[in-house]
């Protein structure tokens, strides 16, 4: 089953705007990550955030954790055309790092 | 160094038949899991494994197993092949002071 569950499912933006990509989890989590997905490839980390932290940045994405809503959102600004992908959060749950659990997706498309 | 190699890259398969897809993780990592990915949707987990220990399991029917090996690459076994099991079949290792997955390209295997 998905413990978290992406918002919007697809985004369909232009080049050079900000894209905004939401996550929403059940139960207690250890961290909270975001992955990136090209065309059914293997998936690339981009960032973690734990519990205890509210926001964190990495060039140019932005992650905050609302753990009393148990919500995440990711912000990617300054879209380029190479930011087209399929993008998925992925919870630890608390006391179980032995399960990572993704949501499905949220596919992303920059127009040019 | 090397990342996450998967092996066989794409496989085709009869209703009924059994396979076996392999990994290898990156060097020093001592954890490896399993992931289904069926089109259009989010990795579903399968199997944890560290130190050749099953940590967790999802929920997947017995057809499912899988094992680690001492150096720690491990293989992914499918019995009794369904039509529902063509996916793309992921394996990561983990990062273990992080908790961040480094993911191979995946094995595709389709069930005719």
């Amino acid at each position: 089953s998905q413990q978290g569950e992406e918002d919007p499912q697809a985004l369909s933006i232009q080049e050079g705007e900000n894209a905004t990509m939401n996550c929403s989890y059940k139960t207690s989590i250890n961290n909270l990550q975001w992955y990136r997905q090209n065309s059914g490839r293997g998936l690339v980390h981009l960032i973690l955030i734990r519990s205890n932290e509210r926001e964190k940045h990495s060039g140019r994405l932005r992650v905050t954790l609302d753990t009393s809503k148990k919500s995440s959102s990711l912000l990617i600004t300054a879209s380029r055309a190479a930011d087209t992908a399929s993008y998925f959060c992925a919870t630890a749950l608390m006391n179980r790092d032995d399960k990572i659990i993704f949501g499905k997706g949220t596919r992303l498309h920059i127009l040019p | 160094d090397a990342g996450v190699t998967q092996s066989p890259t794409h496989l085709i398969k009869t209703r009924g038949q059994q396979v076996t897809l392999r990994c290898s993780p990156i060097s020093g990592h001592k954890s490896v899991s399993w992931y289904q990915q069926v089109l259009g949707q989010g990795p579903q987990f399968i199997f944890q494994y560290y130190e050749k220990e099953e940590r967790g399991r999802g929920n997947f029917p017995d057809r499912f197993s899988a094992r680690q090996f001492p150096n720690y690459s491990s293989e992914l076994n499918v019995n009794a092949l369904l039509l529902g099991d063509s996916a793309l079949y992921l394996c990561a290792s983990h990062r273990g002071d992080t908790g961040e997955l480094f993911f191979g390209e995946g094995s595709r295997l389709t069930v005719l």
